[in-house]
């Protein structure tokens, strides 16, 4: 089993739309990482969270970390196309490896 | 920012033969790197821990004598798959942690796609 879970595996929305992507992990995190990721292509960069209770927000996108750091959640605000893709979540444990969310698949319709 | 590269991008290769790929982190030292692979349609899989100047750590399921991990210093590492088959055939992304004001990040290359025939 993932020490990871992430919810949902997919999720189709309408564009304008808002969103959610939930990650929980069965052990206290030393950080939480989102990325974004077309198969076969590299990660991109999205939020790192470290305390407990942080937001951070770029444009559109809002990670929010639980106070008990095993929970994160990833918003969407009124989605658009360009925000298709595979999102996957990253946790580290032991301030070295990272694991990961099986991804969710966001697809976007115009 | 700190960049990790990954060299070759794509490669192709015969069934029994090897593949090294490399893993440099650009413009920063690092001690440990990390080695991932992914299948399609599924999650990365941590497969390995490269430590510069001592032995590799694998995770359980991964063979330490086909998959050859050699961190040669500070700014490279290598994967070598030996003896590849058909069933290696994946995407495979190294990292490596890099400290920032910001906190421990992790700095991830853009992958290699091996396709084994």
């Amino acid at each position: 089993s993932q020490e990871l879970e992430q919810s949902p595996q997919s999720l189709i929305v309408q564009e304008g739309k808002n969103l959610t992507i939930n990650c929980t992990s069965s052990k206290t995190l030393y950080g939480l990482y989102w990325y974004k990721q077309k198969y076969g292509e590299g990660l991109i960069f999205l939020m790192m969270l470290q305390k407990g209770g942080e937001e951070k927000s770029h444009e559109k996108i809002t990670a929010k970390l639980d106070e008990k750091k095993q929970q994160s959640s990833l918003h969407i605000t009124a989605s658009q196309p360009s925000h298709a893709g595979i999102y996957l979540c990253g946790a580290g444990y032991n301030n070295n490896d990272m694991r990961f969310g099986a991804g969710t698949r966001l697809t976007v319709k115009p | 920012g700190a960049v990790v590269s990954q060299h070759p991008s794509r490669v192709i290769c015969k069934s029994g033969t090897s593949v090294k790929i490399e893993c440099r982190s650009l413009d920063f030292q690092a001690t440990t790197m990390f080695w991932y692979r992914q299948f399609p349609k599924q999650s990365l899989m941590l497969m390995a821990t490269s430590n510069e100047g001592s032995k590799a750590t694998y995770e359980q399921g991964v063979e330490k004598d086909k998959f050859l991990i050699n961190h040669a210093s500070l700014t490279l590492s290598t994967l070598t798959v030996t003896s590849a088959h058909p069933e290696d055939s994946s995407f495979y992304i190294c990292s490596a942690p890099h400290v920032t004001p910001a906190g421990n990040e992790q700095y991830f290359g853009p992958g290699t796609r091996l396709t084994v025939t």
